[in-house]
């Protein structure tokens, strides 16, 4: 079974424009979690999908949004961009609610650099 | 904010030896995981465990969930550079959906 997808693997950005990421998960997860990873903060919640809707949300401002679409893949939107996003980003799925979100199955993540 | 603190922070140690490391909060989790994450990767789950009190193996690796699920340890018997990584500890505190990631050990094992 393939695991977690994320694309790009690598990105450079500007301060002001905006990013999308993107994440497939394993097939058969329905549930898709996205998480910030810096080495002062370490790894922090963003926020998760479960059949195309918004379950939790991490203490993140409104310029990071998320979607996921019915094959639950998902896209993480970041507008606006600040230095202080640089990140690795990473996508997570789970097999939906309940226990078993809490089992996340991680891509290898999207290094977000921003000059 | 609900804090997971894990310690050491850094541990280097010799091929062979052994090894404790340890995930605190104050508050109660529903459940609690360990993974590790090594280097341009994401982390990989190593174990779930549940029930106060609970020890699992995972070949030279012991997890044990404390009593109250307020703190668990991960011990590493005969340490192998293949060891080597970031190990998170993380959980849903109780009566809340949302992961809680610790602040993670770099362990490293010298050949």
């Amino acid at each position: 079974k393939a695991g977690v997808t994320q694309t790009p693997r690598y990105l450079i950005k500007t301060r002001g424009q905006q990013v999308t990421l993107s994440c497939s998960p394993i097939s058969g997860h329905r549930s898709v979690s996205w998480y910030q990873q810096t080495p002062g903060q370490g790894l922090q919640f963003l926020f998760e999908y479960f059949s195309e809707t918004q379950r939790n949300k991490g203490n993140f401002p409104g310029r990071f949004s998320g979607r996921q679409f019915s094959n639950s893949r998902s896209e993480m939107n970041v507008s606006t961009l600040e230095l202080g996003d640089s990140a690795l980003y990473l996508c997570a799925s789970s097999l939906g609610p309940g226990r078993t979100s809490y089992e996340q199955y991680f891509g290898p993540g999207t290094r977000l650099t921003v000059t | 904010t609900q804090l997971l603190e894990q310690s050491p922070q850094f541990l280097s140690i010799q091929e062979g030896e052994n090894l404790t490391v340890y995930c605190n909060s104050s508050s109660v989790f529903s459940s609690l995981q360990w993974y590790r994450q090594e280097p341009g990767e994401g982390p990989v789950l190593l174990v779930t465990v549940v029930t106060g009190g609970e020890v699992k193996k995972l070949k030279r690796l012991t997890f044990q969930f404390g009593d109250a699920r307020k703190d668990s340890s991960l011990h590493i018997t005969a340490a192998q550079p293949g060891d080597t990584g970031l190990y998170l500890c993380a959980g849903p505190y109780f009566g809340n959906e949302k992961l809680t990631f610790g602040t993670g050990t770099r362990l490293t094992i010298i050949p």
